[in-house]
């Protein structure tokens, strides 16, 4: 059974803070994805991986960096926390493309920016 | 670009009755589709996918959903709704190796 685990379901953090999100698969997957999920605006895409040292923006990367050291680790970092980015934030790990493409996501830490 | 537009952010069924949520799409290319569920507290869940195999796509939980090119849309139906369908439901689409691109979402309620 695959596994999306994401370091922490809650978090509150005070504004300034440097905050890291941690998301960890088991299955060898190639591609990771970090997205956050607003009410009324569904999910949407920060950053993500297609491979080890690999990154790309998504459609909201303003304020977020991520990480990529090893093949089963996707980290989301917040340099510099602001209350705008009180959010749920989504990661989810990838198997395949088209007609065999699998896509799995981890419970979501909801984070409190004070 | 892709765009998914999911049409009615809450939809309230009473148990038993028909479930339909609309889900229309725009690309260049063609699409593959996809509908996930959201109970609360939980993650996202795939329901089924879309990949061109068959325009009726038979998913879990007794869900279906029809691709209909010439309507841009693919519409998630179930027959019968129970009270455990209540969740968030999320249509999104990408093509080959892109990242999926999500709708808005529409919470599905169920009243008994």
């Amino acid at each position: 059974d695959v596994k999306v685990t994401q370091s922490s379901r809650y978090l509150v953090k005070r504004t300034g803070e440097k905050v890291f999100l941690e998301c960890v698969q088991d299955m060898d997957h190639e591609n990771m994805f970090w997205y956050r999920q607003d009410p009324g605006l569904g999910l949407r895409l920060i950053y993500f991986s297609y491979d080890v040292k690999m990154k790309e923006k998504g459609d909201i990367p303003e304020g977020y960096s991520v990480s990529r050291e090893k093949k089963e680790r996707f980290s989301l970092i917040l340099e510099s926390a602001s209350t705008n980015q009180t959010s749920m934030y989504l990661c989810a790990s990838r198997t395949g493309t088209g007609l065999r493409e699998t896509q799995y996501f981890g419970p979501g830490t909801r984070l409190l920016v004070l | 670009a892709q765009s998914v537009t999911q049409l009615g952010s809450h939809v309230s069924v009473s148990e038993g009755a028909l479930v339909l949520l609309r889900c229309n799409y725009s690309s260049s290319v063609p699409p593959y589709l996809f509908w996930y569920v959201q109970y609360p507290n939980k993650g996202l869940q795939l329901l089924l996918k879309y990949t061109s195999a068959a325009t009726l796509v038979k998913g879990i939980n007794g869900f279906e959903a029809e691709f209909k090119k010439s309507e841009t849309s693919f519409h998630l139906t179930k027959p019968s709704a129970h009270m455990s369908d209540a969740a968030e439901y999320f249509c999104a689409l990408n093509s080959g190796n892109t990242p999926l691109v999500f709708g808005k979402g529409t919470r599905l309620s169920v009243i008994a």
